[in-house]
């Protein structure tokens, strides 16, 4: 099938860890991005890369660092984590129409 | 700043029936809007999308409306069926921006 696809699906983890998320995506698409869903739902970007270069950075914190290793795939690595980063995280990807096809998301729980 | 936002956070309707989902925004220079539709444990499916110089746009039982005067955005849905119970967002694009920024999401719930 073709698709974005994320792993893991869920994630719970302590205080202070750091962990990763992957994101891939078989579309041939150029751009690929990372959103935050807050328990509100409320749906805010994070980062952007177009083959393989950053492109939307918003104000997220650096402990968050997104990574590239090739157009098909974006990953997220979260260093020291804290109970506010508890979210669900989408991976998304577009190609030259603006539509966003989004991955099925990450739910991550900080305890 | 620019904001994207909904007027009701919850919609009930009955089964058959049609509904509206609203949203306004504040950026004038919006020039590409989109809908999605979220079911609960998924990602955002895509539903619609229309350019500003369209007011109007239709797809398999929705329609897009757009008002550019008021900054008001619209999706309707005929005929609404429970597998149409999901949150719907909006959201709208800049020109030259590379990013959509999303509204705060309506909850459509179905009553049979």
């Amino acid at each position: 099938d073709t698709a974005v696809s994320q792993t893991p699906k869920y994630l719970v983890t302590q205080m202070g860890n750091d962990k990763s998320i992957k994101c891939e995506q078989n579309l041939g698409h150029d751009t690929m991005y990372w959103y935050k869903q807050d328990s509100k739902k409320f749906l805010k970007i994070m980062f952007s890369y177009n083959n393989k270069e950053l492109i939307i950075n918003e104000t997220v914190p650096n402990r968050f660092s997104p990574k590239s290793p090739d157009k098909a795939h974006l990953n997220l690595h979260i260093n020291s984590l804290e109970l506010g980063d508890s979210a669900v995280y989408f991976c998304a990807s577009r190609f030259q129409g603006l539509e966003q096809y989004f991955g099925p998301g990450t739910r991550l729980t900080v305890t | 700043g620019e904001s994207v936002g909904l007027h009701l956070p919850t919609l009930s309707v009955q089964e058959g029936d049609n509904s509206i989902i609203n949203c306004a925004y504040s950026n004038s220079a919006s020039d590409y809007f989109i809908w999605y539709k979220q079911e609960s444990g998924k990602g955002p499916q895509f539903i619609i999308d229309i350019r500003s110089n369209m007011d109007k746009r239709q797809g398999q039982r929705v329609t897009v409306l757009l008002n550019k005067t008021v900054k008001h955005l619209s999706l309707q849905i005929a005929a609404t069926q429970p597998g149409d119970s999901a949150v719907y967002f909006c959201a709208e694009n800049s020109q030259g921006a590379q990013k959509l920024v999303f509204g705060q999401g309506t909850r459509l719930t179905i009553n049979p």
